[in-house]
């Protein structure tokens, strides 16, 4: 099945930095989505990008579907960007909305 | 809107009990699914449905029942608990089956003793 694979696993900002997180996935896809699961647990949809760029607010992501890989990046991060942002795309081409995750960039944000 | 909603939101049971994992949606989504999260890993699809009376099985079904006989509703259920099951349960759901945004209910944490 696809291989979806999230880096870096953990990362460590203060307040203020920028940042890129990525995503690559093994076969080609016609959804990807991202997530954010803040420290008590609630996961987020961040974005639905099966392709190009998109943005919101201090978020923005972009999808090189041709290449398998998509990028979120976190600008003037603040303390409420942490917890764990997972990108996650369809487990066949095709198919259902069956998504398969990655395991995730753990964030960190300090004051 | 409630969006989709999830009870319990704690359980313990012990080892070979039985429970239901209730999810609800109010969003008229024809397609739900259930997941887990175990630490320090993304999460597992255990269960999903496309439509009331369609469900079919994902990554990780062993162990876990479910039914769908309305749009709304689409409990989880564990027949006879195991420790390999403490997990963090989620449901999710999307307006169409093949696609869309995916929203996700707060989470139902399962301890087994």
């Amino acid at each position: 099945g696809i291989q979806v694979e999230q880096s870096p696993p953990d990362l460590i900002l203060q307040e203020g930095a920028n940042s890129t997180l990525r995503c690559n996935f093994s076969d080609s896809v016609n959804n990807l989505q991202w997530f954010h699961q803040n420290p008590w647990g609630q996961l987020i949809n961040l974005f639905y990008i099966p392709s190009g760029t998109k943005q919101n607010g201090r978020l923005s992501a972009t999808t090189v579907a041709t290449e398998r890989y998509s990028l979120l990046y976190i600008s003037s991060s603040q303390t409420t960007d942490s917890g764990v942002y997972f990108c996650a795309v369809p487990a066949g081409r095709g198919g259902y909305n069956k998504l398969i995750f990655g395991a995730g960039t753990r964030l960190a944000v300090h004051p | 809107n409630a969006g989709v909603t999830q009870t319990p939101k704690f359980q313990v049971l012990k080892t070979g009990q039985s429970m239901t994992l209730q999810c609800a949606q109010d969003m008229n989504h024809e397609y739900m699914s259930w997941y887990r999260q175990d630490p320090g890993m993304g999460l597992r699809l255990i269960h999903y449905s496309v439509g009331a009376g369609i469900t079919d099985q994902g990554e990780v079904p062993n162990g876990y029942n479910v039914s769908r006989s309305t749009t709304e509703d689409f409990p989880l259920r564990l027949l006879s608990a195991a420790p390999s099951q403490t997990s963090v349960y989620f449901c999710a759901s999307s307006y169409r089956t093949t696609e869309g945004v995916l929203t996700f209910g707060a989470g139902s944490r399962l301890t087994v003793l």
